[in-house]
Protein backbone atom coordinates (compact mmCIF):
# COMPACT_ATOMS: atom_id res chain seq x y z
CA UNK A 1 0.00 0.00 0.00
CA UNK A 2 0.86 3.42 -0.33
CA UNK A 3 2.53 5.16 2.47
CA UNK A 4 2.24 9.00 2.80
CA UNK A 5 4.87 10.53 5.25
CA UNK A 6 3.73 13.90 6.47
CA UNK A 7 6.12 17.17 7.88
CA UNK A 8 6.61 18.75 10.48
CA UNK A 9 4.43 16.70 12.52
CA UNK A 10 3.06 19.54 14.62
CA UNK A 11 3.67 23.40 13.62
CA UNK A 12 3.13 26.93 16.36
CA UNK A 13 2.58 29.58 14.03
CA UNK A 14 1.22 33.35 14.37
CA UNK A 15 -1.65 34.98 12.55
CA UNK A 16 -0.80 35.87 9.12
CA UNK A 17 2.23 33.88 8.53
CA UNK A 18 1.72 31.39 5.74
CA UNK A 19 2.55 28.21 6.21
CA UNK A 20 3.30 25.04 3.33
CA UNK A 21 2.80 21.43 4.91
CA UNK A 22 4.30 18.51 2.94
CA UNK A 23 3.03 15.33 2.18
CA UNK A 24 5.54 12.58 0.54
CA UNK A 25 4.28 9.26 -1.04
CA UNK A 26 6.09 5.99 -0.99
CA UNK A 27 5.32 5.45 -4.63
CA UNK A 28 3.84 8.08 -7.35
CA UNK A 29 -0.29 9.53 -7.07
CA UNK A 30 -2.01 11.10 -9.89
CA UNK A 31 -2.41 14.19 -8.49
CA UNK A 32 -6.42 14.02 -9.03
CA UNK A 33 -6.42 11.64 -6.33
CA UNK A 34 -4.75 13.53 -3.60
CA UNK A 35 -6.82 15.25 -1.15
CA UNK A 36 -6.66 17.31 2.08
CA UNK A 37 -8.37 17.45 5.10
CA UNK A 38 -8.85 19.25 8.07
CA UNK A 39 -9.89 17.99 11.23
CA UNK A 40 -11.20 20.24 14.56
CA UNK A 41 -11.58 18.61 18.28
CA UNK A 42 -15.40 17.46 17.80
CA UNK A 43 -16.00 18.13 14.59
CA UNK A 44 -16.62 16.38 11.27
CA UNK A 45 -13.50 16.52 8.73
CA UNK A 46 -14.02 18.94 5.98
CA UNK A 47 -12.57 18.75 2.48
CA UNK A 48 -10.12 21.27 1.61
CA UNK A 49 -8.20 20.54 -1.81
CA UNK A 50 -8.32 17.72 -4.21
CA UNK A 51 -6.76 17.33 -7.49
CA UNK A 52 -6.88 21.05 -8.49
CA UNK A 53 -10.04 21.42 -7.03
CA UNK A 54 -11.12 23.57 -3.43
CA UNK A 55 -13.63 21.97 -1.54
CA UNK A 56 -17.16 23.92 -1.13
CA UNK A 57 -16.62 27.42 0.92
CA UNK A 58 -13.13 26.65 2.06
CA UNK A 59 -10.99 29.92 1.71
CA UNK A 60 -8.57 30.75 -1.34
CA UNK A 61 -6.33 31.03 1.50
CA UNK A 62 -5.88 26.91 1.14
CA UNK A 63 -3.79 25.79 -1.84
CA UNK A 64 -3.10 22.45 -2.52
CA UNK A 65 -0.37 21.69 -5.24
CA UNK A 66 2.01 19.07 -6.06
CA UNK A 67 2.71 15.76 -8.49
CA UNK A 68 4.20 12.36 -8.33
CA UNK A 69 5.35 11.53 -4.79
CA UNK A 70 5.55 15.26 -3.34
CA UNK A 71 2.30 17.33 -2.54
CA UNK A 72 1.98 20.49 -0.33
CA UNK A 73 -0.87 22.34 1.24
CA UNK A 74 -0.34 25.88 1.85
CA UNK A 75 -2.23 28.17 4.00
CA UNK A 76 -1.70 32.11 4.06
CA UNK A 77 -2.81 34.64 5.78
CA UNK A 78 -2.77 32.12 8.88
CA UNK A 79 -6.01 32.59 11.37
CA UNK A 80 -6.83 31.28 14.50
CA UNK A 81 -9.45 29.34 12.90
CA UNK A 82 -7.16 27.19 11.13
CA UNK A 83 -5.66 25.65 14.26
CA UNK A 84 -6.74 22.12 13.16
CA UNK A 85 -4.96 18.85 12.27
CA UNK A 86 -4.52 18.60 8.38
CA UNK A 87 -4.55 15.08 6.81
CA UNK A 88 -3.35 14.26 3.25
CA UNK A 89 -5.03 11.43 1.68
CA UNK A 90 -4.51 9.10 -1.55
CA UNK A 91 -7.48 7.67 -2.94
CA UNK A 92 -6.31 6.58 -6.60
CA UNK A 93 -4.54 2.85 -5.42
CA UNK A 94 -6.62 0.67 -3.21
CA UNK A 95 -6.13 0.60 -0.29
CA UNK A 96 -6.37 4.05 0.06
CA UNK A 97 -3.97 5.96 2.73
CA UNK A 98 -3.98 8.63 4.82
CA UNK A 99 -1.12 10.17 6.27
CA UNK A 100 -0.50 10.61 9.82
CA UNK A 101 -1.54 14.27 9.83
CA UNK A 102 0.30 17.55 11.05
CA UNK A 103 -0.75 19.74 13.69
CA UNK A 104 -0.98 23.32 13.38
CA UNK A 105 -1.66 25.78 16.28
CA UNK A 106 -2.53 29.31 15.85
CA UNK A 107 -1.50 31.43 18.87
CA UNK B 1 -27.19 19.41 -0.53
CA UNK B 2 -26.61 15.77 -0.49
CA UNK B 3 -26.37 15.25 3.16
CA UNK B 4 -25.34 11.88 5.30
CA UNK B 5 -27.14 10.36 8.51
CA UNK B 6 -25.43 7.72 10.15
CA UNK B 7 -26.36 5.08 13.10
CA UNK B 8 -25.56 1.98 14.95
CA UNK B 9 -24.72 0.03 18.40
CA UNK B 10 -21.64 1.77 19.46
CA UNK B 11 -21.19 -0.10 22.78
CA UNK B 12 -19.66 -3.88 21.77
CA UNK B 13 -18.40 -6.52 23.30
CA UNK B 14 -15.15 -8.67 22.02
CA UNK B 15 -16.13 -10.71 19.15
CA UNK B 16 -19.45 -9.30 18.87
CA UNK B 17 -20.37 -7.52 15.22
CA UNK B 18 -20.28 -4.15 14.52
CA UNK B 19 -23.27 -2.98 12.52
CA UNK B 20 -23.31 0.73 11.04
CA UNK B 21 -26.09 2.38 8.61
CA UNK B 22 -25.52 5.17 6.58
CA UNK B 23 -28.77 7.16 4.91
CA UNK B 24 -27.81 9.67 1.64
CA UNK B 25 -30.33 12.24 1.32
CA UNK B 26 -30.67 15.15 -1.40
CA UNK B 27 -28.59 13.63 -4.11
CA UNK B 28 -28.33 10.63 -6.03
CA UNK B 29 -26.87 7.44 -4.47
CA UNK B 30 -26.31 5.44 -7.24
CA UNK B 31 -23.89 7.20 -9.85
CA UNK B 32 -21.13 7.99 -6.57
CA UNK B 33 -19.13 5.80 -4.05
CA UNK B 34 -19.58 5.78 -0.89
CA UNK B 35 -17.24 5.09 2.25
CA UNK B 36 -16.15 4.18 5.50
CA UNK B 37 -13.65 6.27 7.76
CA UNK B 38 -12.54 5.41 11.04
CA UNK B 39 -10.13 7.21 13.45
CA UNK B 40 -8.38 5.35 15.47
CA UNK B 41 -6.02 6.26 18.58
CA UNK B 42 -3.60 3.83 17.02
CA UNK B 43 -3.73 4.29 13.68
CA UNK B 44 -5.02 7.78 12.83
CA UNK B 45 -7.32 7.80 9.82
CA UNK B 46 -8.08 4.48 8.37
CA UNK B 47 -9.79 3.90 4.99
CA UNK B 48 -12.19 1.25 5.81
CA UNK B 49 -14.03 0.54 2.37
CA UNK B 50 -16.43 1.40 -0.12
CA UNK B 51 -19.27 0.86 -2.15
CA UNK B 52 -20.89 1.48 -5.38
CA UNK B 53 -24.25 0.41 -6.37
CA UNK B 54 -22.84 -0.82 -9.90
CA UNK B 55 -19.51 -1.61 -8.93
CA UNK B 56 -19.76 -3.50 -5.89
CA UNK B 57 -17.09 -3.11 -3.21
CA UNK B 58 -13.73 -2.46 -2.55
CA UNK B 59 -12.40 -3.35 0.93
CA UNK B 60 -9.04 -2.37 2.62
CA UNK B 61 -6.96 -6.22 3.35
CA UNK B 62 -6.73 -5.38 6.59
CA UNK B 63 -10.09 -5.81 7.80
CA UNK B 64 -11.35 -8.04 4.39
CA UNK B 65 -11.55 -11.21 6.38
CA UNK B 66 -14.22 -9.32 8.54
CA UNK B 67 -15.36 -7.12 6.46
CA UNK B 68 -19.14 -6.41 4.71
CA UNK B 69 -19.92 -3.44 3.17
CA UNK B 70 -23.32 -3.55 1.29
CA UNK B 71 -25.77 -0.77 -0.61
CA UNK B 72 -29.13 -0.92 -0.36
CA UNK B 73 -30.34 1.38 -3.28
CA UNK B 74 -34.52 1.04 -2.81
CA UNK B 75 -33.57 2.94 0.66
CA UNK B 76 -30.59 5.32 -0.14
CA UNK B 77 -28.77 3.42 2.17
CA UNK B 78 -25.26 1.75 2.68
CA UNK B 79 -24.09 -0.46 5.56
CA UNK B 80 -20.73 -1.48 7.58
CA UNK B 81 -20.43 -5.14 9.28
CA UNK B 82 -17.54 -5.85 11.08
CA UNK B 83 -17.51 -9.08 12.44
CA UNK B 84 -15.25 -10.08 15.78
CA UNK B 85 -14.75 -6.66 16.56
CA UNK B 86 -11.55 -6.17 19.45
CA UNK B 87 -10.51 -2.99 21.28
CA UNK B 88 -8.12 -2.36 18.05
CA UNK B 89 -11.30 -1.80 16.47
CA UNK B 90 -12.88 0.94 18.90
CA UNK B 91 -12.50 4.58 17.31
CA UNK B 92 -14.90 7.00 15.79
CA UNK B 93 -16.36 5.77 12.50
CA UNK B 94 -17.32 8.03 9.38
CA UNK B 95 -19.56 7.35 6.52
CA UNK B 96 -18.64 9.68 3.47
CA UNK B 97 -18.78 9.79 -0.04
CA UNK B 98 -16.15 8.94 -1.78
CA UNK B 99 -13.51 10.62 -3.93
CA UNK B 100 -12.16 13.67 -2.22
CA UNK B 101 -14.44 12.77 0.60
CA UNK B 102 -16.55 16.24 0.32
CA UNK B 103 -19.49 15.12 2.34
CA UNK B 104 -19.53 13.45 5.89
CA UNK B 105 -21.81 11.65 8.75
CA UNK B 106 -21.66 12.77 11.69
CA UNK B 107 -19.37 10.22 13.24
CA UNK B 108 -20.48 7.30 15.43
CA UNK B 109 -18.02 6.20 18.65
CA UNK B 110 -17.28 2.82 19.00
CA UNK B 111 -16.20 1.19 22.23
CA UNK B 112 -15.35 -2.29 22.34
CA UNK B 113 -15.24 -3.41 26.22
CA UNK B 114 -16.06 -6.62 28.56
Amino acid sequence: EIVLTQSPGTLSLSPGQTVTLSCRASQPVGSSYLAWYQIKPGQVPRLLFYGASRGANVPDRFTGSGSGTDFTLTIDRLEPEDSAKYYCEQFGISPYTFGQGTRLDIK
Amino acid sequence: QVQLQQWGAGLLKPSETLSLTCAVSGGSFKIYYWSWIRQTPGKGLEWIGEVNQSAGSKYNPSLKSRLTISADPSKNQFSLRLTSVTAADAGLYYCARAGGMDVWGQGTTVTVSS
